[in-house]
């Protein structure tokens, strides 16, 4: 059985950092991109990264490019999202999940983490 | 970037029905479209994936059809858990990866 499961999420200060971890079971973590999409009462679903099997390649939204950075260690089968000067607008859950690829078996989601910035 | 135009906004049916979403491209997106579904509390879970295959698990019931600019969600005859809220996603143009606003399947 396919798992995500999203931690670290938290309540943090405007200006604040906050480092997610996704922690992936049930199938070769090493051979899929991964992405990081959020979820907010004013943007609904927003894509926010990727991540390739080997990291190679590394995409952001530029709501958060030079903001967050992405990673991954295929030995611990995680992947991580570190998020630096945090703004109200961040706030909401963040999903590890599989979306950049058809086929039977993909299109998995984490369950979420939720990330609030407030003072 | 590609923009995806879902409607309606809300419908409202009765067990039993038929439902029928439509989600629209700013641009083709070839057959590379799925669909989610999501209930409160929850994360969205994959309906349809390339725009006419049945994800793992998911009833008959669902289907879809369309290419290019123009999609469709169809729901045969709803059922009391197809209540909920339903994204569509592109992966034709990307990055960025983008989402529809959703329609909330209500119950009338």
């Amino acid at each position: 059985e396919v798992q995500l499961i999203e931690s670290g999420g938290g309540l943090v200060q405007p200006g604040g950092s906050l480092r997610l971890s996704c922690a992936a079971a049930g199938f070769t973590f090493s051979s899929y991109g991964m992405n990081w999409v959020r979820q907010t009462p004013g943007k609904g679903l927003e894509w926010i990264s990727y991540i390739s099997d080997s990291s190679n390649t590394i995409y952001y939204a530029d709501s958060v490019k030079g903001r967050f950075t992405s990673s991954r260690d295929n030995a611990k089968n995680s992947l991580y999202l570190q998020m630096n000067s945090l703004r109200d607008e961040d706030t909401g859950v963040y999903y590890c999940a599989d979306i950049a690829a058809g086929g039977i078996g993909r299109g998995y989601w984490g369950q979420g983490t939720l990330v609030a910035v407030s003072s | 970037e590609i923009v995806l135009t879902q409607s309606p906004a809300t419908l409202s049916l009765s067990p039993g029905e038929r439902a029928t979403l439509s989600c629209r491209a700013s641009q083709s997106v070839s057959s590379f479209l799925a669909w989610y579904q999501q209930k409160p509390g929850q994360a969205p879970r994959l309906l349809i994936y390339d725009a006419t295959n049945r994800a793992t698990g998911i009833p008959a019931r669902f289907s879809g059809s369309g290419s290019g600019t123009d999609f469709t969600l169809t729901i045969s005859s709803l059922e009391p858990e197809d209540f909920a809220v339903y994204y569509c996603q592109q992966r034709s143009n990307w990055p960025p990866l983008t989402f529809g606003q959703g329609t909330r399947l209500e119950i009338k």
